[in-house]
């Protein structure tokens, strides 16, 4: 079955400390996302890649980092510059996200993976 | 610029009552319009979008959703709840083609009482 696949589920980190989570997917779709959701919040943008060796920052990417070595794969960095990291990590993947391809503006999105900071 | 309000933090309802989560939404152009839903810790799970074809879309589960461009609403409803329903429901817009531009609302809890 096609889909996309984020690990850990569950990680603590401490202080100080930078953290890297997996987002696999097997969907062969150009894009891939990774939000940030807060309780009571809708997800915000963290970084986007639309092709493979390039990826772009979205509205909340201070703190952040992200590589796009392989169309399959776009795992997010957590550094220790984020200031306030806990937090629930959505990874998402969609068709190029140029206007007027059909279903590029349609996601399908990992499980999740929740990240506390100890 | 576009935005989205999800009216409701939170509904309840009785298992086998209606649904209404509503939506409303600005944008400077021809939107689309999506509703995910998500279970506990859980990804979100497209329920259903609308693209400028018919103004009434139905999605899964038994969800529709009616665009109404004179109330800016795209307000999700479903006739009887079931208890597999309680979930946290999320209004997009986005008024291009490019998942770039989407604009996520606040999110909806939904309990379903038995």
């Amino acid at each position: 079955d096609g889909g996309i696949t984020q690990s850990p589920k569950y990680l603590f980190r401490k202080e100080g400390q930078n953290v890297t989570l997996s987002c696999e997917q097997n969907l062969n779709h150009d894009a891939m996302y990774w939000y940030r959701q807060d309780p009571g919040q809708g997800l915000r943008l963290i970084y986007y890649s639309q092709i493979v060796n390039d990826f772009q920052k979205g509205d909340i990417a201070e703190g952040y980092s992200v590589s796009r070595e392989k169309k399959e794969s776009f795992p997010l960095t957590v550094t220790s510059a984020q200031k306030n990291p806990t937090a629930f990590y959505l990874c998402a993947s969609s068709l190029r996200g140029a206007s007027g391809v059909s279903g590029a503006n349609v996601l399908t999105f990992g499980a999740g993976s929740r990240l506390t900071v100890l | 610029a576009q935005s989205v309000t999800q009216l409701d933090s939170h509904v309840s309802v009785s298992e086998g009552t209606p649904v209404l989560l509503r939506c409303n939404y600005s944008s400077s152009y021809s939107p689309s319009l999506f509703w995910y839903v998500q279970h506990p810790n859980k990804g979100l799970q497209l329920l259903l979008k609308y693209t400028s074809a018919a103004t009434l879309v139905k999605g899964i589960n038994g969800f529709e959703a009616e665009f109404k461009k004179s109330e800016t609403s795209f307000h999700l409803t479903k006739p009887s709840a079931h208890m597999s329903d309680a979930a946290e429901y999320f209004c997009v817009v986005s008024s291009s083609g490019s998942a770039r531009q989407l604009t996520f609302g606040s999110g909806t809890q939904l309990t379903v009482l038995p």
